[in-house]
C-alpha cells in the first residue's frame, strides 16, 4: 500500500493559486491518485483523480510527474470557502483495496 | 453523480445502549464499503471493510464485537456500536467503492 505524505498545513490569500503536493514514493504501477476535500463535520468530497501527466476539471488541476512518486493539486484563485482539509489517496480503482488516509493538508485561506 | 446516504447525521445515546448507523449507495451497487472513524482535528482512521454477503474485515485494534458491521445487500451497510461508552463518541464516516471512494456525510455520535 502506498503511503502518502503531505504538508500539515498551508496558508493562502483569496485570489491566489494554491499548490498542494503529496509524496507517494512506493506507488504501484496500476495505482491511481485521488484528491478529496473535507469540511468540518462532513464526509470527504471528491475533487480530482488521475494516473499520469495532467488532469483538469472545473475546480482543480492535478499534475503528476513521469515517475509518479508525487502529485500536486492546484487550486486556481482560492476563496474563503476553499478553507478545508485536503487529502490525497493512492490505490487501485476497481480491485479489492483498502484506502488509508494520511494526515491531509489543512488549507487556511485568508481575506 | 454517485451518492452515498448516511443516517443519522447525529445521534446522542446513553451509555450501555446500542446505536445503528446506516450507509446506502443510492444509485449504484457497492459490493465493498468502508467504515472510518475520525477524532477532532485528526485524519480518518479505517475501521473495517464491509463486503456484501460476507464477514467484514476489521483493522487491527478495532473490536469486532463492539462495532458490528452488516452488509446484507448491494446498497446497504450498517455499523452498530454496541454497549456504547463515552469513549466511543466520535465522527463515523462510511464510503463505497466506485472508481475510488464515494463518502457519506458522516454521523456524529455522542455517548452520555
Amino acid at each position: 500500500l502506498a503511503k502518502t505524505t503531505q504538508p500539515i498545513s498551508m496558508d493562502s490569500y483569496e485570489g491566489q493559486e494554491v499548490n498542494i503536493t503529496c509524496s507517494h514514493n512506493n506507488i504501484a504501477t496500476n495505482d491511481y491518485i485521488t484528491w478529496y476535500q473535507q469540511f468540518p463535520s462532513q464526509g470527504p468530497r471528491f475533487i480530482i483523480q488521475g494516473y499520469k501527466t495532467k488532469v483538469t476539471n472545473e475546480v482543480a488541476s492535478l499534475f503528476i510527474p513521469a515517475d509518479r512518486k508525487s502529485s500536486t493539486l492546484s487550486l486556481p484563485r482560492v476563496s474563503l470557502s476553499d478553507t478545508a482539509v485536503y487529502y490525497c489517496l493512492v490505490g487501485l480503482l476497481y480491485n479489492f483495496n483498502k484506502f488509508y488516509f494520511g494526515s491531509g493538508t489543512k488549507l487556511n485561506v485568508k481575506p | 453523480g454517485a451518492v452515498v446516504s448516511q443516517h443519522p447525521s447525529r445521534v446522542i445515546c446513553k451509555s450501555g445502549t446500542s446505536v445503528k448507523i446506516e450507509c446506502r449507495s443510492l444509485d449504484f451497487q457497492a459490493t465493498t464499503m468502508f467504515w472510518y472513524r475520525q477524532f477532532p482535528k485528526k485524519s480518518l482512521m479505517l475501521m473495517a471493510t464491509s463486503n456484501e454477503g460476507s464477514k467484514a474485515t476489521y483493522e487491527q485494534g478495532v473490536e469486532k464485537d463492539k462495532f458490528l458491521i452488516n452488509h446484507a445487500s448491494l446498497t446497504l451497510s450498517t455499523l452498530t456500536v454496541t454497549s456504547a461508552h463515552p469513549e466511543d463518541s466520535s465522527f463515523y464516516i462510511c464510503s463505497a467503492r466506485l472508481q475510488g471512494l464515494v463518502f457519506g456525510s458522516g454521523t456524529r455520535l455522542t455517548v452520555v
